[in-house]
């Protein structure tokens, strides 16, 4: 079974600073992907960025990293320079190759923006 | 290219009554998920739908129940309510539900409330 832990239930951070969001994953397989998405109150989930599990590069969109520690099984979302429009929930999800099976969620953190 | 659309938005019934919920996803994708979210449990997978089959079901009892369309919109019905039942309804799309790049791209929800 795949798991994935979330241990910031809340952070906050400076505008224009930069914040990691942690997240650590369980499964056997060899082959998954790691994705995050971004809750407004709104409700709607965000897409923001995606990790292959055979990917040699972390992963890149815009302000957005991810630090993928593979043998730590790891996938840290880092966000640089912070704004007021970032503060929301944040997911960390994943999903393994074989068959067609859905995502599975952390918990999420949520994240304060403070100006 | 349009995104995810869920109707109703907000939703409000009694226990007992049964409600459907209704997803369009953005064109061209043929997947269909539908997530439940509540603050105790999380996220929680329901079920998925590709080609007006349902591929995938997650651990939820009968009264929880889909379809999907020639057009690729899916409903979602749920029977009997229950005052647990009361959470955010959030349908994703993607291509094909399957792959480690096939991305799921989520709607606004529906919020529903049980009385």
């Amino acid at each position: 079974a795949q798991k994935i832990t979330q241990t910031q239930p809340g952070m906050f951070v400076q505008e224009k600073e930069a914040v990691t969001l942690d997240c650590t994953y369980d499964t056997s397989d060899q082959s998954y992907g790691l994705f995050w998405y971004k809750q407004p109150s709104s409700g709607e989930m965000i897409f923001l960025i995606y990790q292959g599990s055979y990917d040699e590069q972390n992963a890149t969109e815009g302000r957005y990293s991810l630090n993928f520690q593979k043998a730590r099984k790891s996938a840290n979302l880092v966000i640089s320079a912070s704004q007021l429009g970032d503060s929301a929930m944040y997911f960390c999800a994943m999903r393994r190759t074989s068959g067609n099976t859905p995502l599975v969620f952390g918990k999420g953190t949520r994240l304060s923006v403070i100006a | 290219k349009a995104g995810v659309t869920q109707t109703p938005r907000y939703l409000i019934k009694t226990r007992g009554q049964q409600v459907t919920l209704s997803c369009s996803p953005i064109s061209g994708h043929r997947s269909v998920s539908w997530y439940q979210q509540t603050p105790g449990q999380g996220l929680q997978f329901l079920f998925e739908y590709f080609s007006e089959t349902q591929r995938n079901k997650g651990n939820f009892p009968g009264r929880f129940s889909g379809r999907q369309f020639s057009n690729s919109r899916s409903e979602m019905n749920v029977s009997t309510l229950e005052l647990g039942d009361s959470a955010l309804y959030l349908c994703a799309s993607s291509l094909e539900g399957r792959g480690l790049t096939d991305t799921q791209y989520f709607g606004p929800g529906t919020r529903l409330t049980v009385l």
